[in-house]
């Protein structure tokens, strides 16, 4: 099967950088999809690798190591707004196994 | 172009009942894909439907079915409903190749309560 390990909960401060980790567990994959979800509402994708190494977007950058099964996902610049959950997803053939997700309270 | 929109937004049903889901994909997008989400266990993936097929199941008894119409729309049924099932299901939907589901836009859900 799969499975993915995400921590439960981060807290940062408003400007500050914030590294948010995922480990997994899998027989294959294509790649690691990131998404962001706020309280009450629908999860939007923030990033995807489906190849080792940095994916840069804007604040947000995604890694992934398959030779560690890691990836990351980085916040910069932490707004108050960046106050969500992070799921990281292992895309599978046609679905993708999201992680538990990972809650960040930014603070002033 | 529109979003993804599921209907009803929130339902509440009684043990033993069924209900019905509905999911209207962005238009274009050819992979429709179901997902339960609870405090608990995350996003939970149902099934996926590509082309009116089903191509992925996840791990649900068969009392969740779903289908998917030739317009790309698609629906998902719960039979003999239980209080466990109470949960946000979101529905989202890609363009449809294999590797191209990394990115999927969801709906706002449907919030489910059964009492």
């Amino acid at each position: 099967g799969q499975s993915l390990e995400q921590p439960s909960e981060v807290t940062a401060v408003e400007g500050a950088i914030v590294q948010i980790n995922c480990t997994y567990q899998t027989s294959g994959f294509y790649g690691l999809s990131w998404y962001q979800q706020h309280d009450g509402g629908a999860p939007t994708f923030l990033s995807y690798n489906g190849l080792d190494g940095l994916e840069e977007t804007g604040r947000f950058s995604s890694f992934l190591s398959r030779s560690d099964s890691y990836g990351y996902l980085l916040l910069q610049e932490l707004q108050m707004k960046d106050s969500a959950s992070y799921f990281c997803a292992l895309l599978s053939t046609n679905k993708l196994i999201f992680g538990t997700g990972t809650l960040l309270a930014v603070q002033p | 172009k529109a979003g993804v929109t599921q209907t009803p937004r929130y339902l509440i049903k009684t043990r033993g009942q069924q209900v019905t889901l509905s999911c209207s994909p962005i238009s274009g997008h050819r992979s429709v894909s179901w997902y339960q989400q609870t405090p608990g266990q995350g996003l939970q993936f149902l099934f996926e439907y590509f082309s009116e097929t089903q191509r992925n199941k996840g791990n649900f008894p068969g009392r969740f079915s779903g289908r998917q119409f030739s317009n790309s729309r698609s629906e998902m049924n719960v039979s003999t409903l239980e209080l466990g099932d109470s949960a946000l299901y979101l529905c989202a939907s890609s363009l449809g190749g294999t590797q191209s589901s990394y990115e999927q836009y969801f709906g706002p859900g449907t919030r489910l309560t059964v009492t």
